[in-house]
C-alpha cells in the first residue's frame, strides 16, 4: 500500500517568490491535514481539508493557502516568501470523516527561503 | 489555546538504559498519540491512548494516561541505538478534528 507522497522533496526559493507543495494521500484517505514543522516552534498546524472543503485552520497568515481536489489529492500554496518560511512542510492524511486514529505523515517538503 | 509540554528537550543515553519522557497539558484530552520521528521522515505513529489511566505496552515501550487526561508519559526499557529519533505527542479533542502536537523530546541512545 502506497504512503502519503509528498513533492517536491526539496526545494530553494527567494524572498518575495512563491511556492506549490503537492500532497497525494493514501488511496482511500479523504482528510489531509499540513502542518509546519520548525526547530523553534515544533510541528505547527496549518489546515485541514475534507471532500475539497478546508474543514480547520490554524493560526497563520493569509499568506498560506490550500485546495484539495476530487481525487483529495491536495495542494498548499505559500506566497510572498519569508525567511521565516523556512521548514518542513508535512502532510498527514487519516480515512476518516472525523480524524479520530492515526495521522499518516509524508516525508515531508524541505523548503529554504534565501 | 490547548498547548502540551514535553519534557525533557533533549537526552542522550547510553544502549541499556531506562528512560522517561513527559507530556502535560493544563487542559483534557479525549485522546493522546504519541509519534516517532526519525531524521529525513515524517512522524510515524506508536500508540494511541484515550482511557484515563490506561497503560499501554509496545515491547520495550509503555505509555500511560494520566487519570485527568492532562498528561502522558513514555518509558523505554533497555534503550537501543534504534530508538533515536524525536518523540512527539499529540492531544486530541473529542471530535477528533483538531490535533495539538507537543514540541518533542530529542532521544539519542549512543551504542
Amino acid at each position: 500500500k502506497a504512503g502519503v507522497t509528498q513533492t517536491p522533496r526539496y526545494l530553494i526559493k527567494t524572498r518575495g517568490q512563491q511556492v506549490t507543495l503537492s500532497c497525494s494521500p493514501i488511496s482511500g484517505h479523504r482528510s489531509v491535514s499540513w502542518y509546519q514543522q520548525t526547530p523553534g516552534q515544533g510541528l505547527q498546524f496549518l489546515f485541514e481539508y475534507f471532500s475539497e472543503t478546508q474543514r480547520n485552520k490554524g493560526n497563520f497568515p493569509g499568506r498560506f493557502s490550500g485546495r484539495q481536489f476530487s481525487n483529495s489529492r491536495s495542494e498548499m500554496n505559500v506566497s510572498t516568501l519569508e525567511l521565516g518560511d523556512s521548514a518542513l512542510y508535512l502532510c498527514a492524511t487519516t480515512p476518516l470523516a472525523r480524524n479520530t486514529g492515526e495521522l499518516f505523515f509524508g516525508e515531508g517538503s524541505r523548503l529554504t527561503v534565501l | 489555546t490547548q498547548l502540551l509540554e514535553q519534557s525533557p528537550q533533549f537526552l542522550s543515553i547510553q544502549e541499556g538504559e531506562n528512560l522517561t519522557v513527559y507530556c502535560n497539558s493544563s487542559s483534557v484530552f479525549s485522546s493522546l498519540q504519541w509519534y516517532r520521528q526519525e531524521p529525513g521522515e515524517g512522524p510515524v505513529l506508536l500508540v494511541t491512548v484515550v482511557t484515563g489511566g490506561e497503560v499501554k505496552k509496545l515491547k520495550r515501550l509503555t505509555f500511560q494516561f494520566g487519570d485527568a487526561r492532562k498528561d502522558s508519559s513514555l518509558h523505554i526499557t533497555a534503550a537501543q541505538p534504534g530508538d533515536t529519533g524525536l518523540y512527539l505527542c499529540a492531544g486530541g479533542d473529542n471530535y477528533g478534528q483538531n490535533f495539538v502536537f507537543g514540541p518533542g523530546t530529542r532521544l539519542s541512545v549512543l551504542p
